[in-house]
């Protein structure tokens, strides 16, 4: 089974901070996302990498940046964590060699306050 | 713009009962079609997924339609039970890395 695991459950971080939210997954995929979902809002892209040290802006980038040195790692961060960037994270990875169809495999999520 | 409308945003049923939730997208080009059920808390796990040529896939319970002339897409749930009780995602791709997500129906399930 695909596994994609997140360094936090929940998180709790005060205005200004520097966030990291790591994401790890096995199955050797290509392609890692980061998304955020808010109540009413859906899921929305920040980031996504196809490969190592490539990564493209996605819908909402403001405030975030990423990094992926690993192929089975790719790391969120919150520059200066503000209270509207309090949100459920979910990370996914895809294997489009594998599987054309681009399914996309989640991990649990990270909830994260900023207070 | 590539838009995914789902419907109801939220669904209280009794257990055993039957239900039909809906999607209807204006993704184009159209690649595949995706339903997902996210429990509260967690990620989404995929349920189904569907290409333009297939119009029906069953996972257990759950049973997807696709109608790529009209974009709608349905997921009926057969004799609900508790655990059915989650948030199901519509998910439609496009070409390339994107997903198109809708907002999601709500679906509890009461005793």
């Amino acid at each position: 089974d695909v596994k994609v695991t997140q360094s936090s459950r929940y998180l709790v971080k005060r205005t200004g901070e520097k966030v990291f939210l790591e994401c790890v997954q096995d199955m050797d995929h290509e392609n890692m996302f980061w998304y955020r979902q808010d109540p009413g809002l859906g899921l929305r892209l920040i980031y996504f990498s196809y490969d190592v040290k490539m990564k493209e802006k996605g819908d909402i980038p403001e405030g975030y940046s990423v990094s992926r040195e690993k192929k089975e790692r790719f790391s969120l961060i919150l520059e200066s964590a503000s209270t509207n960037q309090t949100s459920m994270y979910l990370c996914a990875s895809s294997s489009t060699l594998r599987d054309p169809s681009y399914e996309q495999y989640f991990g649990p999520g990270t909830r994260l306050t900023v207070t | 713009k590539n838009q995914v409308e789902q419907s109801p945003q939220s669904l209280i049923i009794l257990e055993g009962k039957n239900c039909t939730l809906q999607c209807n997208y204006t993704v184009s080009p159209f690649s595949n079609l995706r339903w997902y059920k996210q429990d509260t808390g967690r990620g989404p796990v995929s349920l189904t997924i569907m290409t333009f040529s297939e119009n029906t896939k069953s996972n257990g319970r759950y049973t997807a339609t696709l109608d790529a002339d009209t974009k709608q897409s349905s997921l009926h749930i057969t004799a609900s039970q508790l655990s059915d009780s989650a948030s199901y995602i519509c998910v439609v791709s496009a070409t390339g890395y994107a997903l198109n997500f809708g907002k999601g129906t709500s679906l509890l399930v009461t005793p």
